[in-house]
């Protein structure tokens, strides 16, 4: 069982390239979620996925898209990076944003993407 | 968006007691979640207040009061390993928003010896 896991771990873009952050779950979680930490600026969420085939908005879209083609996998996309979006990406996961009281979301390890 | 304060920085030595203060503005409140992050980790799950009152685990304790809008996160027997960052994350369940998580900036906790 190896949770939520995240790949890359490490990227350096050149501004204007693009890329895709993957991440798989293996707890059967229909909900996932991308977040960007800054520093100073806590866990802001990017979009998230209520189940296969969805996908919303969270407070950061801009420059961002993701996919949700399997219920295990939900994707990043950057189409043309910028320096502002240099950042340590997060996804995480969770059975439902209900579920048991103490249902709480299960973090990836990380992804550090700089763009120069 | 939600209004979640806390403060950025807190030192303690080994074997004392922190408090972490977190205060939330929210009209949708449906539990309040602390994490521990390590730096270049990922955030893990502490504990979690949904009713008013004392949550013990351990060498951790977490209060909340709805009323007040206002948690604590309680550490006790500190020791170096403690030194993280402790994020307070407030869950909101109004209609479109799907029981989303806001998380505060966080308070980052350095355990002297």
């Amino acid at each position: 069982n190896a949770g939520v896991t995240q790949t890359p771990k490490f990227r350096v873009l050149k501004t204007g390239q693009s890329m895709t952050l993957l991440c798989a779950q293996d707890m059967n979680h229909e909900y996932m979620y991308w977040y960007r930490q800054d520093p100073g600026m806590g866990l802001r969420l990017i979009h998230y996925s209520v189940g296969e085939g969805t996908t919303a908005k969270g407070e950061v879209p801009d420059g961002y898209n993701v996919s949700r083609l399997k219920k295990q996998n939900f994707l990043l996309g950057l189409e043309s990076a910028a320096p502002s979006q240099t950042s340590v990406y997060f996804c995480a996961s969770s059975y439902s944003p209900w579920g048991e009281s103490t249902d709480t979301q299960y973090f990836g390890p990380g992804t550090r993407l700089t763009v120069l | 968006g939600q209004n979640i304060d806390q403060p950025t920085e807190m030192t303690a030595t080994e074997g004392a007691i922190v408090q972490i203060n977190c205060t939330y503005q929210t009209s949708g409140f449906n539990g309040l979640f602390w994490y521990q992050q390590h730096a270049g980790e990922a955030p893990t799950f502490l504990s979690y207040n949904v009713l008013d009152g004392l949550e013990e685990k351990g060498r951790f304790s977490s209060f909340l009061s709805r009323s007040k809008g206002y948690s604590y996160l309680l550490l006790k027997e500190l020791q170096m390993k403690d030194s993280a960052s402790y994020l307070c994350a407030v869950r909101d369940h109004r209609g479109s928003t799907l029981g989303r998580l806001y998380f505060g900036r966080g308070t980052q906790l350095t355990v002297w010896p």
